[in-house]
């Protein structure tokens, strides 16, 4: 089942904040946020883990909620180049089956 | 440099016809994924292997098929019982629970 994504998609403009939020109905052990341009493919932001670990960039910040399943992606300042559509992928467990389930994205635009 | 190649870019086929979308990686992750994107939709997982002769079936693997005989090579056969194939195509590799996930540049495949 995928995680749910909200907004659907935002417009910014340039130097203005935004919230992206990911939720899931099941347990989660990690949140990866991955940022794609058209017709290429999704670079990776972060990786929040069960238990408060979190690798990414410096300009990028999110959040874990394991008890409410649910994270958060906080843009701030945005740039031009913030624009794409982000997807949050969940992380089913820290086992040998490990596989991650995408949201359907939400589409950011950041206007000058 | 080491990464994933996805050959070739753009792909057309006629309907009925099998295709091969080759996925190849020089990181030495031991784990690989097949996407597919159709808008709106994010990314859905086809199958995924996490070591060489073993696979599993991801939530839409109806219709396609995979092989893992080397740890560097994982392609995907879009076969004929595919309903709807036109779609972009995207291979990712993991170094392991708890990283990014590496994701190639993708095959847009078209049948006609």
């Amino acid at each position: 089942q995928q995680p749910v994504q909200s907004p659907q998609a935002v417009i910014l403009r340039e130097g203005e904040d935004a919230v992206i939020n990911c939720s899931s109905s099941k347990a989660l052990y990690s949140v990866h946020w991955y940022r794609q341009k058209h017709g290429e493919a999704p670079v990776f932001l972060m990786i929040l883990l069960k238990g408060g670990e979190q690798k990414g960039h410096d300009k990028i910040s999110a959040s874990f909620n394991e008890k409410k399943q649910q994270s958060s992606l906080y843009l701030t300042a945005s740039q031009l180049s913030y624009s794409g559509t982000y997807f949050c992928g969940t992380g089913n467990s820290g086992g040998s089956n490990y596989k991650l389930t995408f949201g359907k994205g939400t589409l950011l635009t950041v206007n000058p | 440099d080491g990464g994933i190649t996805q050959s070739p870019k753009y792909l057309f086929r006629k309907e009925g016809q099998n295709v091969t979308l080759s996925c190849e990686q020089n990181l030495n992750h031991d784990a690989m994924y097949w996407y597919r994107q159709d808008p709106g939709q994010g990314l859905r997982l086809i199958y995924y292997s996490q070591i060489v002769n073993d696979f599993q079936k991801g939530d839409i693997a109806e219709g396609y098929s995979v092989s893992r005989e080397k740890k560097e090579s994982f392609p995907l056969t879009v076969t004929s019982a595919q309903k709807n194939p036109t779609a972009f195509y995207l291979c990712a590799t993991l170094r392991g629970v708890g990283n990014e996930q590496f994701f190639g540049p993708g095959t847009r495949l078209t049948v006609l």
